[in-house]
């Protein structure tokens, strides 16, 4: 089986600049999330869909965070303009059913984004 | 508002040494618990899961868990580690009623010397 995919691995940026992250969740998984982790903690929860619904947004800086799952598959990370504090590594994760929240959460390798 | 606080930042053993390491949450309700690892260079992957009945539960690599419902923690623990062992450790919690999202805490580096 196939895991979480995400692109790119690696993006550089100057602040006030646009970049988008790419994430394909494992087939089937219905549930994909969006976390930020800044260099020493713990990620943390930026949205979650559930099919091309949004579940939960409450910690998105919707000022300048977008995402999107347009046919509840592959989901798209969007920040405009960039800011600083926003270097961080990007995970994207996905599992099969909310019905059961103690269902694994599966991790894609993250992309690593550092603002200058 | 749920948290999850993990009390030690980086540990440093050596080879068959005995771990612990301790996680405590906070929240008003009913809870899973789950502990990540991240090897270096490597994805977070699920080392064990607590949701319900036997609170020592038991996960790969011979890492355990358990769960003290009455001082709100889920400590790790393996009986002698190996140097394979050198991650960066998570504690996560969600709650049972929700959409399900994680909270993690800041992350346990585990250094282990050959």
């Amino acid at each position: 089986e196939a895991g979480v995919a995400q692109s790119p691995r690696y993006k550089i940026i100057e602040k006030r600049q646009s970049v988008a992250f790419w994430c394909n969740p494992i087939s089937g998984h219905a549930t994909l999330y969006w976390y930020q982790q800044i260099l020493g903690q713990g990620p943390k929860l930026l949205i979650q869909f559930q099919n091309n619904g949004v579940v939960d947004d409450s910690q998105l800086p919707k000022d300048r965070f977008s995402a999107e799952r347009l046919k509840g598959v592959d989901s798209t990370l969007k920040i405009q303009p960039a800011k600083l504090e926003d270097s961080a590594v990007y995970l994207c994760a996905s599992t099969s059913s909310l019905r059961d929240r103690g269902l694994e959460q599966y991790f894609g390798p993250g992309t690593r984004l550092t603002v200058t | 508002a749920q948290s999850v606080s993990q009390h030690n930042h980086h540990v440093i053993l050596s080879e068959a040494a005995s771990l612990e390491l301790g996680c405590n949450y906070s929240y008003g309700g009913t809870v899973n618990l789950f502990w990540y690892v991240q090897y270096p260079g490597q994805h977070l992957q699920l080392l064990l899961k607590y949701f319900s009945g036997d609170p020592l539960v038991k996960g790969i690599k011979g890492f355990e868990a358990e769960f003290i419902k009455s001082k709100f923690s889920f400590n790790l623990r393996k009986p002698s580690v190996q140097w394979s062992d050198t991650a960066e450790y998570f504690c996560a919690v969600n709650a049972r009623v929700g959409g399900g999202k994680l909270i993690f805490g800041q992350g346990t580096e585990l250094s282990v010397k050959p």
